[in-house]
């Protein structure tokens, strides 16, 4: 069964850059989309992109500007990275497995991990 | 984007009852070359994150209990607890996985005990 398990720095200041990595064991990252998703303190759920295991993308444009999403798959590692960072980015970010296609639900999730963003 | 919207925004129910879940998406999300609706369900429990629930929008996951059942179509979802247990509270949300991201989810409906 697949896990995944998120790291981050718990902190980051403001305008600075938030790097969080999604470890994933128990399956190969290969021939799979994996989307990272966020959920700020006490609120829903914000979807902010997707990756194949072949490098493609697709972000939200709300935030196409500042992220970027990339895969190890040697390493079977996800990585996330968010730019000119701001209070309103603080949430916990979760990376999760598609269940199929790009376009299909989040079948397994990991436990997430928070980061703060104050200075 | 298509604006996904749950209600209602929390429900208390008694054991034992049913409850209800509405999700109502901006525009249709039922895809007609394969006749399937793009929405998902999922149950978040506090300090968990989200599990699926449900997806194309009637489907249950291997694994969750029968007294969960998705039906709806086109624009208009309903999730339904046939008999609440003490282990369903949470928080419900459902998101749409239709063509082009981004695929959003509704705002949560947090469901109680009565």
């Amino acid at each position: 069964q697949v896990q995944l398990q998120e790291s981050g720095p718990g902190l980051v200041k403001p305008s600075g850059t938030l790097s969080v990595t999604c470890t994933v064991s128990g399956a190969s990252i290969s021939s799979y989309y994996w989307t990272w998703i966020r959920q700020s303190p006490g609120k829903g759920l914000e979807w902010i992109g997707y990756i194949h295991s072949s490098g493609s993308t697709s972000y939200n444009p709300s935030l196409k500007s500042r992220v970027t999403i990339s895969v190890d798959t040697p390493k079977n590692k996800l990585s996330l990275n968010l730019t000119f960072v701001t209070a309103a980015d603080t949430a916990v970010y979760y990376c999760a497995r598609n269940r199929g296609g790009s376009n299909r639900p989040l079948g397994g999730w990991g436990q997430g991990t928070l980061v703060t963003v104050s200075s | 984007d298509i604006v996904v919207t749950q209600s209602p925004d929390s429900l208390a129910v008694s054991l034992g009852e049913r409850a209800t879940i509405n999700c109502k998406s901006s525009q249709s999300i039922l895809y007609d070359s394969n006749n399937e609706n793009y929405l998902a369900w999922y149950q978040q429990k506090p300090g968990q994150p989200p599990k699926l629930l449900i997806y194309w929008a009637s489907t249950r996951e291997s694994g969750v209990p029968d007294r969960f059942s998705g039906s709806g179509s086109g624009t208009d979802f309903t999730l339904t607890i046939s008999s609440l247990q003490a282990e369903d509270v949470a928080v419900y949300y459902c998101q749409q996985y239709y063509s082009s991201p981004p695929y959003t989810f509704g705002q949560g409906t947090k469901l109680e005990i009565k």
